[in-house]
């Protein structure tokens, strides 16, 4: 069965410092990797994706996160926080089976940017 | 296109109520599903749907039915409402195939007392 382990729960970062967020996961081929994000109050928006190709991944809003098969993970980075940046991301993974449909996801890192 | 959209956004019930979530797609996407999130467990997967006429049961499904009568809707159903059901309930929908990601919709928090 496939799993993903996000290890920080909270994590503080003062506006225009580096962010980077952990995503582990457990799957037995190479999976389909997502990160979301869901700000105060509203649904999730889908930041990137990873189905194959380059590790290394662009996004909206300035985040970039690359695959790294060896170590299990799919980390989250953004150069320059922006206060805008605070809310929870979550890390997913889907399978990629006939229906692959079906996405597990992290428990989530709450990100707070301080002045 | 208003994407997925869920009704209530808000609601609270008794132990022991029933009560249907409302979910709505007009993207003409054939999957759907529905999650629970709780507090540092992200989000689980309750039940989905392949399509029209088709249901299945994702993670953690009991104490919620399903129907997809309509490649549209896809209501959640408490059919007796109890504390641990507390929670924020997400809709989503995609097309088919693994490739296409999920649009969520903006939730329903529902407490139970």
């Amino acid at each position: 069965a496939q799993s993903v382990t996000q290890p920080d729960i909270h994590i503080t970062v003062s506006e225009g410092a580096s962010l980077e967020l952990r995503c582990n996961y457990s799957y037995g081929a190479t999976p389909y990797l997502f990160w979301y994000v869901q700000s105060p109050g509203q649904g999730l928006q889908l930041l990137l994706k990873y189905f194959s190709g380059d590790t290394l991944v662009q996004g909206i809003k300035g985040f970039e996160a690359e695959f790294k098969r060896s170590q299990s993970s799919f980390n989250l980075r953004k150069p320059s926080v922006h206060w805008s940046d605070a809310a929870e991301y979550f890390c997913a993974v889907g399978a990629r089976e006939a229906a692959g449909n079906k996405l597990t996801f992290g428990g989530g890192t709450r990100v707070l940017v301080k002045p | 296109n208003a994407g997925v959209t869920q009704t209530p956004k808000f609601q609270v019930l008794k132990t022991g109520q029933s009560m249907t979530l409302q979910c709505a797609q007009d993207m003409n996407h054939e999957y759907m599903s529905w999650y629970r999130q709780d507090p540092g467990m992200g989000l689980r997967l309750i039940h989905y749907s392949v399509g029209a006429g088709i249901t299945d049961q994702g993670e953690v499904p009991n104490g919620y039915n399903v129907s997809r009568s309509t490649t549209e809707d896809f209501p959640l159903r408490l059919l007796s409402a109890a504390p641990s059901q507390t929670s924020v309930y997400f809709c989503a929908s995609k097309g088919a195939g693994a490739i296409y990601e999920q649009y969520f919709g903006p939730g329903t928090r529902l407490t139970v007392t």
